[in-house]
């Protein structure tokens, strides 16, 4: 059964510190990898995507990484912020990327980033 | 630029009735996505448009769910006889061509039916 795992479901920090979200999927075939950020009240918004070759990709104080052996992912957040209190989701995309219903979604992260 | 833009952000319906569902997608994004998302869940797939070709409704839950997309641009989703299993966010997500990756999301619309 296709399916994304996330972990921890919910997390809370103090600014300043680190964190770093889990993801474990049993997706097959396997063509990208995603995380989004989603603010209460938005829709989803891209951080990184990674392909097979991929085993690392940053962006900003966010950093995902991607060991396609195990089937697992982590997003390493840096020097967390107050607005980086959001869920995390994390998706895999089945087969060609981006087309139809091969997106398999996680349920998310819920990070809180307090003072 | 624009992006995605969903309206109304909030909906709130009695049991039995219809609901209309509006999405603008970015100018030029060929393909069109609605998913839901109900609390404490991921997002679930709907419906899939790509240009011409016949949508991918392989994610409709129920006859009670349809959607359309006129002249490749705006789409509405209609719930028919709402249930209160249709309570959600409706996200809609729209891409360019030849993109095959990154989805742009709307802020989606807030179902609550009563």
């Amino acid at each position: 059964k296709n399916q994304v795992e996330q972990s921890p479901q919910s997390l809370i920090i103090l600014e300043g510190k680190n964190c770093t979200l889990q993801c474990n999927y049993t997706v097959s075939p396997f063509s990208n990898l995603r995380w989004y950020k989603q603010d209460t009240g938005r829709g989803p918004v891209s951080l990184t995507i990674m392909t097979f070759s991929e085993n690392t990709k940053s962006n900003g104080r966010y950093t995902a990484t991607l060991d396609a052996d195990t089937k697992q992912s982590s997003l390493h957040i840096t020097a967390s912020q107050l607005s980086d209190s959001a869920s995390y989701i994390c998706v895999v995309s089945r087969g060609h990327g981006g087309s139809q219903g091969n997106l398999i979604f996680g349920k998310g992260t819920k990070l809180s980033v307090k003072p | 630029g624009a992006g995605v833009s969903q309206s109304p952000s909030n909906k709130v319906t009695e049991k039995g009735k219809d609901v209309e569902l509006r999405c603008d997608p970015i100018s030029g994004h060929t393909a069109l996505y609605w998913y839901r998302q109900s609390l404490g869940q991921g997002l679930e797939f709907l419906i899939y448009f790509q240009g011409n070709s016949a949508p991918d409704k392989s994610g409709l839950p129920s006859d009670r769910f349809s959607a359309e997309r006129t002249g490749g641009s705006v789409s509405t989703l209609t719930i028919q006889r709402t249930q209160q299993e249709d309570s959600a966010v409706y996200l809609c997500a729209s891409r360019e061509a030849g993109n095959s990756y990154e989805q742009y999301f709307g802020p989606g619309t807030r179902l609550t039916v009563t």
